[in-house]
């Protein structure tokens, strides 16, 4: 089955700019996505991708997406304290039952 | 919309005791998901439903049941509980607008002592 993975922690310093890395293993995924974990709360999407893009923009954020590698990464431009929080990619690889999500990045962030 | 809502926020219970986590959605979507997170550990999916009336096994379904006999509600039912349970559940569902994106539930932290 589909397996992905990220490292586990990230520090930044506020106002640098952060990016959380992900791999997968299965080359049929149609969406990628981000999460957002705060303490306490349950995942939030942040953003998604189709398989067949390899950016999207959304104000602050940006997802690259390399296929061939089967590599994702999400860029947070600017990163506040209100970033830090756990991150999780997943991906879609058919049918709706089929999400598989990573073991989450940690990120830290120092003011 | 009060989106994905889970009851209770936390519990604990004996070993041998049995629970239902309950679990509702009022965005009318047909499928819902029942998740633990056990630390540094990604979500491992137990049970999801793709419409009422109908539900299958995820990745790590034993010691859980599950119903869904609406489409709102979506209960997890923990029958003897052990202490390999101790986790984090979430509850989600899922939105056919075209993106495929699942909405979580705030979670319910069980301990198993």
């Amino acid at each position: 089955g589909e397996d992905v993975e990220q490292s586990l922690f990230l520090s930044v310093r506020e106002g640098d700019s952060s990016v959380i890395n992900c791999t997968y293993t299965d080359s049929s995924s149609t969406y990628l996505y981000w999460y957002k974990q705060e303490p306490g709360a349950g995942l939030q999407l942040l953003t998604y991708i189709f398989s067949n893009m390899d950016m999207k923009q959304d104000q602050r954020l940006t997802v690259l997406l390399n296929k061939k590698d089967k590599h994702l990464s999400l860029r947070i431009a600017d990163t506040q304290t209100g970033d830090s929080a756990i991150y999780f990619c997943a991906a879609n690889s058919g049918g709706y039952q089929k999400v598989t999500f990573g073991t989450g990045t940690k990120l830290q962030v120092i003011p | 919309n009060a989106g994905v809502t889970q009851t209770p926020k936390f519990r604990i219970l004996k070993i041998g005791q049995s629970m239902t986590l309950q679990c509702a959605q009022d965005m009318n979507h047909n499928y819902m998901y029942w998740y633990r997170q056990d630390p540094g550990m990604g979500l491992k999916l137990i049970y999801y439903s793709v419409g009422a009336g109908i539900t299958d096994k995820g990745e790590v379904p034993n010691g859980y049941n599950v119903s869904r006999s609406t489409t709102e509600d979506f209960p997890l039912r923990l029958e003897l509980a052990a202490p390999s349970q101790t986790s984090v559940y979430f509850c989600a569902s899922l939105g056919g607008s075209g993106t495929d994106t699942q909405y979580f539930g705030p979670g319910t932290r069980l301990t198993v002592l």
